[in-house]
Protein backbone atom coordinates (compact mmCIF):
# COMPACT_ATOMS: atom_id res chain seq x y z
CA UNK A 1 0.00 0.00 0.00
CA UNK A 2 0.75 3.57 0.19
CA UNK A 3 3.46 5.06 2.92
CA UNK A 4 2.33 8.77 3.75
CA UNK A 5 3.02 10.17 6.66
CA UNK A 6 0.56 12.43 8.72
CA UNK A 7 2.26 14.98 10.89
CA UNK A 8 2.43 18.57 8.85
CA UNK A 9 5.50 20.14 8.55
CA UNK A 10 5.59 24.12 8.59
CA UNK A 11 6.85 26.29 5.36
CA UNK A 12 6.98 30.26 6.05
CA UNK A 13 7.43 32.46 3.28
CA UNK A 14 7.45 36.33 2.81
CA UNK A 15 4.69 37.56 0.51
CA UNK A 16 5.74 38.07 -2.98
CA UNK A 17 8.31 35.36 -2.68
CA UNK A 18 7.85 32.04 -4.83
CA UNK A 19 6.68 28.52 -2.56
CA UNK A 20 8.36 25.68 -2.96
CA UNK A 21 6.17 22.36 -1.40
CA UNK A 22 7.59 19.05 -2.02
CA UNK A 23 5.87 15.25 -1.51
CA UNK A 24 7.58 11.88 -1.85
CA UNK A 25 5.46 8.79 -2.57
CA UNK A 26 6.29 4.97 -2.04
CA UNK A 27 4.29 3.84 -5.21
CA UNK A 28 5.89 3.42 -7.87
CA UNK A 29 3.19 2.12 -10.42
CA UNK A 30 1.19 5.37 -9.59
CA UNK A 31 0.26 7.15 -12.81
CA UNK A 32 -1.95 10.26 -11.72
CA UNK A 33 -1.24 13.13 -8.94
CA UNK A 34 -3.15 15.74 -7.38
CA UNK A 35 -2.35 18.62 -5.26
CA UNK A 36 -4.73 19.64 -2.95
CA UNK A 37 -5.37 23.33 -0.33
CA UNK A 38 -7.17 23.25 2.84
CA UNK A 39 -8.03 26.89 4.34
CA UNK A 40 -8.82 26.88 8.12
CA UNK A 41 -12.27 25.50 8.86
CA UNK A 42 -12.17 23.89 5.12
CA UNK A 43 -12.09 20.62 3.34
CA UNK A 44 -9.42 20.45 0.96
CA UNK A 45 -9.88 21.64 -2.74
CA UNK A 46 -8.43 20.48 -5.55
CA UNK A 47 -5.85 22.57 -7.17
CA UNK A 48 -3.68 21.14 -9.86
CA UNK A 49 -2.87 17.53 -11.16
CA UNK A 50 -0.47 15.81 -13.16
CA UNK A 51 -0.18 12.20 -15.04
CA UNK A 52 2.90 10.32 -14.97
CA UNK A 53 3.48 11.18 -18.50
CA UNK A 54 4.38 14.02 -17.88
CA UNK A 55 6.99 16.15 -15.69
CA UNK A 56 5.34 19.52 -15.15
CA UNK A 57 2.19 21.15 -15.90
CA UNK A 58 1.40 24.98 -14.90
CA UNK A 59 -1.85 26.37 -13.81
CA UNK A 60 -2.24 29.87 -12.54
CA UNK A 61 0.73 31.32 -10.23
CA UNK A 62 1.09 27.25 -9.40
CA UNK A 63 3.47 24.68 -11.28
CA UNK A 64 3.87 20.96 -10.59
CA UNK A 65 6.69 19.04 -10.96
CA UNK A 66 6.77 14.95 -11.10
CA UNK A 67 10.42 13.41 -10.86
CA UNK A 68 9.47 9.74 -11.21
CA UNK A 69 12.82 8.77 -10.40
CA UNK A 70 12.90 9.09 -6.82
CA UNK A 71 9.34 9.63 -6.73
CA UNK A 72 9.04 13.23 -5.57
CA UNK A 73 6.68 15.51 -6.26
CA UNK A 74 6.82 19.49 -5.91
CA UNK A 75 3.97 22.22 -6.21
CA UNK A 76 5.40 25.55 -6.65
CA UNK A 77 3.53 29.01 -6.06
CA UNK A 78 4.46 32.05 -7.85
CA UNK A 79 4.38 35.17 -6.16
CA UNK A 80 2.88 33.61 -2.74
CA UNK A 81 0.05 36.05 -1.33
CA UNK A 82 -1.63 36.16 2.07
CA UNK A 83 -4.63 34.26 0.60
CA UNK A 84 -2.04 30.92 0.16
CA UNK A 85 -1.93 30.37 3.53
CA UNK A 86 -3.44 26.64 3.74
CA UNK A 87 -2.26 22.78 4.41
CA UNK A 88 -1.42 21.59 0.96
CA UNK A 89 -2.22 17.91 0.39
CA UNK A 90 -0.80 15.77 -2.18
CA UNK A 91 -2.35 12.92 -3.28
CA UNK A 92 -1.24 9.68 -5.15
CA UNK A 93 -4.17 6.67 -5.19
CA UNK A 94 -3.42 3.24 -3.72
CA UNK A 95 -2.16 0.69 -5.91
CA UNK A 96 -3.57 -2.32 -4.53
CA UNK A 97 -7.25 -0.74 -4.47
CA UNK A 98 -7.30 1.76 -6.80
CA UNK A 99 -10.92 2.86 -4.66
CA UNK A 100 -8.81 3.84 -1.81
CA UNK A 101 -7.59 7.66 -2.18
CA UNK A 102 -5.05 7.85 0.58
CA UNK A 103 -3.19 11.58 1.26
CA UNK A 104 0.13 12.38 1.22
CA UNK A 105 1.92 14.69 4.41
CA UNK A 106 0.13 17.45 3.89
CA UNK A 107 2.59 21.04 4.23
CA UNK A 108 0.87 23.96 6.13
CA UNK A 109 2.19 27.15 3.94
CA UNK A 110 2.23 30.20 6.71
CA UNK A 111 2.86 33.62 4.25
CA UNK A 112 3.92 36.59 6.39
CA UNK A 113 3.19 40.25 5.37
CA UNK B 1 -24.54 23.51 -7.09
CA UNK B 2 -24.43 22.52 -3.58
CA UNK B 3 -21.90 19.52 -4.22
CA UNK B 4 -20.99 17.34 -1.05
CA UNK B 5 -22.87 18.29 1.89
CA UNK B 6 -22.41 17.51 5.35
CA UNK B 7 -24.43 17.93 8.82
CA UNK B 8 -24.16 18.93 11.34
CA UNK B 9 -21.25 21.17 11.14
CA UNK B 10 -20.59 21.06 15.08
CA UNK B 11 -21.30 18.27 18.01
CA UNK B 12 -20.24 17.60 21.63
CA UNK B 13 -20.79 14.71 22.39
CA UNK B 14 -20.42 12.63 25.92
CA UNK B 15 -18.32 9.67 26.83
CA UNK B 16 -20.55 6.33 25.36
CA UNK B 17 -23.11 8.43 23.54
CA UNK B 18 -23.96 7.23 20.06
CA UNK B 19 -24.19 9.52 16.56
CA UNK B 20 -24.84 9.46 13.17
CA UNK B 21 -22.65 12.03 10.44
CA UNK B 22 -24.64 12.93 7.53
CA UNK B 23 -23.39 13.46 4.12
CA UNK B 24 -24.99 13.65 0.66
CA UNK B 25 -23.40 14.80 -2.53
CA UNK B 26 -25.77 15.38 -5.31
CA UNK B 27 -22.78 14.75 -8.39
CA UNK B 28 -23.74 11.63 -9.47
CA UNK B 29 -20.67 9.96 -8.19
CA UNK B 30 -19.95 6.63 -7.52
CA UNK B 31 -17.39 6.30 -4.71
CA UNK B 32 -18.08 8.66 -1.24
CA UNK B 33 -14.98 8.31 1.57
CA UNK B 34 -15.05 9.59 5.09
CA UNK B 35 -11.68 10.79 6.71
CA UNK B 36 -10.59 12.12 10.04
CA UNK B 37 -8.22 15.34 10.57
CA UNK B 38 -6.75 15.78 14.10
CA UNK B 39 -5.55 18.91 15.41
CA UNK B 40 -1.90 19.64 13.24
CA UNK B 41 -2.39 16.31 11.18
CA UNK B 42 -3.16 14.85 7.89
CA UNK B 43 -6.19 13.29 6.88
CA UNK B 44 -7.04 9.83 7.69
CA UNK B 45 -8.80 7.77 5.92
CA UNK B 46 -11.57 5.92 8.10
CA UNK B 47 -13.89 3.70 5.00
CA UNK B 48 -15.07 4.26 1.51
CA UNK B 49 -17.30 3.10 -0.52
CA UNK B 50 -16.65 2.22 -4.26
CA UNK B 51 -20.49 1.73 -5.17
CA UNK B 52 -23.92 2.05 -3.94
CA UNK B 53 -23.89 -1.44 -1.75
CA UNK B 54 -20.26 -1.88 -0.74
CA UNK B 55 -18.17 -0.46 1.98
CA UNK B 56 -14.68 -0.88 2.66
CA UNK B 57 -12.09 -0.04 5.61
CA UNK B 58 -9.62 2.67 5.80
CA UNK B 59 -6.52 3.20 7.31
CA UNK B 60 -8.80 3.51 10.87
CA UNK B 61 -12.03 2.15 11.18
CA UNK B 62 -11.85 0.67 14.75
CA UNK B 63 -15.50 2.44 16.70
CA UNK B 64 -16.99 3.58 13.41
CA UNK B 65 -19.43 1.56 11.21
CA UNK B 66 -20.81 3.42 7.80
CA UNK B 67 -24.22 2.81 5.76
CA UNK B 68 -23.95 3.81 2.09
CA UNK B 69 -27.85 4.31 2.04
CA UNK B 70 -28.01 5.19 -1.68
CA UNK B 71 -25.56 6.46 -4.44
CA UNK B 72 -26.03 10.19 -2.59
CA UNK B 73 -25.78 9.89 0.42
CA UNK B 74 -23.20 7.76 3.10
CA UNK B 75 -23.21 7.87 6.74
CA UNK B 76 -20.90 7.83 9.37
CA UNK B 77 -21.81 6.36 12.98
CA UNK B 78 -19.92 6.32 16.04
CA UNK B 79 -21.80 3.41 18.18
CA UNK B 80 -20.22 4.65 21.71
CA UNK B 81 -17.97 7.45 21.42
CA UNK B 82 -14.95 7.95 22.59
CA UNK B 83 -12.54 11.17 23.52
CA UNK B 84 -10.60 9.78 20.98
CA UNK B 85 -12.39 10.79 18.65
CA UNK B 86 -12.36 14.45 19.22
CA UNK B 87 -12.08 15.22 15.88
CA UNK B 88 -12.60 16.97 12.65
CA UNK B 89 -15.06 14.53 10.28
CA UNK B 90 -14.65 14.93 6.17
CA UNK B 91 -16.71 13.42 3.65
CA UNK B 92 -15.36 13.87 0.33
CA UNK B 93 -16.78 12.08 -3.43
CA UNK B 94 -14.73 10.85 -5.89
CA UNK B 95 -14.94 11.74 -9.63
CA UNK B 96 -13.44 9.25 -11.59
CA UNK B 97 -12.31 8.69 -15.16
CA UNK B 98 -9.16 10.31 -16.79
CA UNK B 99 -9.37 13.25 -14.38
CA UNK B 100 -10.23 11.83 -11.16
CA UNK B 101 -10.48 14.27 -8.20
CA UNK B 102 -12.23 14.08 -4.81
CA UNK B 103 -14.90 16.79 -3.44
CA UNK B 104 -15.17 17.55 0.17
CA UNK B 105 -17.97 18.77 2.27
CA UNK B 106 -17.33 21.20 4.88
CA UNK B 107 -16.46 18.82 7.64
CA UNK B 108 -17.83 18.32 11.14
CA UNK B 109 -15.91 19.38 13.91
CA UNK B 110 -16.76 16.44 16.62
CA UNK B 111 -15.83 16.72 20.44
CA UNK B 112 -16.27 13.57 22.65
CA UNK B 113 -15.77 14.72 26.46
Amino acid sequence: GESVGLHLPTLSVQEGDNSIINCAYSNSASDYFIWYKQESGKGPQFIIDIRSNMDKRQGQRVTVLLNKTVKHLSLQIAATQPGDSAVYFCAPPCLYNFNKFYFGSGTKLNVKP
Amino acid sequence: NAGVTQTPKFQVLKTGQSMTLQCAQDMNHNSMYWYRQDPGMGLRLIYYSASEGTTDKGEVPNGYNVSRLNKREFSLRLESAAPSQTSVYFCASRLTGPNEKLFFGSGTQLSVL
